[in-house]
């Protein structure tokens, strides 16, 4: 199948404190998992992305685990800053039968940090 | 290095009628890909570009369809609007599957 859940749907924390968005995928075969930051009136901007023979990756204050036997894969980010707020969309690449590989993305989170 | 753009920026279209639009990918990438995102939605994969033939179609009518030019840039066409394609069109291009990089999309308002 082709589907990636994303939970929890908005989240609302203290600047400082850290932040969880945990996504599930139904496809075995995924191999290459994205997050995504998107402002409002903008495009999804790539914040960190994770592939299939790594299980977890770091950048500054973000980092992404990966368990592909449990099939899902979260986004941390640690000491959140008010220009955090976004909404924040996981994906996994998909490969249909016959055909070739897209990315489906999950419902996006609305993270508010409050000052 | 421009990144990814997309053309117009926003758009009010009558149901029934046609609509184009123009995405000039990142310098380097050879893929596009575009994307519908419904209000409060994440995208939906409407179809990918490579090689100037479409190589991959997600679950949209016939009434989507699109272009890729030699030089990577691509359209996206949208024929008898009804109200429920409103919506953000995005654009996304990559170096075959790797590194999708978004534009800033398309605002598409059908009236």
């Amino acid at each position: 199948g082709e589907n990636v859940e994303q939970h929890p749907s908005t989240l609302s924390v203290q600047e400082g404190d850290s932040a969880v968005i945990k996504c599930t995928y139904s496809d075995s075969a995924s191999n290459y998992f994205p997050w995504y930051k998107q402002e409002l009136g903008k495009g999804p901007q790539l914040i960190i992305d994770i592939r299939s023979n790594v299980g977890e990756k770091k950048d500054q204050r973000i980092a992404v685990t990966l368990n592909k036997t449990a099939k899902h894969f979260s986004l941390h980010i640690t000491e959140t800053q008010p220009e955090d707020s976004a909404v924040y969309f996981c994906a996994a690449s998909i490969i249909p039968q016959g055909g070739s590989e897209k990315l489906v993305f999950g419902k996006g989170m609305k993270l508010t940090v409050n000052p | 290095d421009a990144g990814v753009t997309q053309s117009p920026t926003h758009l009010i279209k009558t149901r029934g009628q046609q609509v184009t639009l123009r995405c000039s990918p990142k310098s380097g990438h050879d893929t596009v890909s575009w994307y519908q995102q419904a209000l409060g939605q994440g995208p939906q994969f409407i179809f990918q570009y490579y090689e100037e033939e479409e190589r991959q179609r997600g679950n949209f009518p016939d009434r989507f369809s699109g272009h890729q030019f030699p030089n990577y840039s691509s359209e996206l066409n949208v024929n008898a609007l009804l109200l429920g394609d409103s919506a953000l069109y995005l654009c996304a291009s990559s170096l075959d599957y790797y590194g999708y990089t978004f534009g800033s999309g398309t605002r598409l308002t059908v009236v």
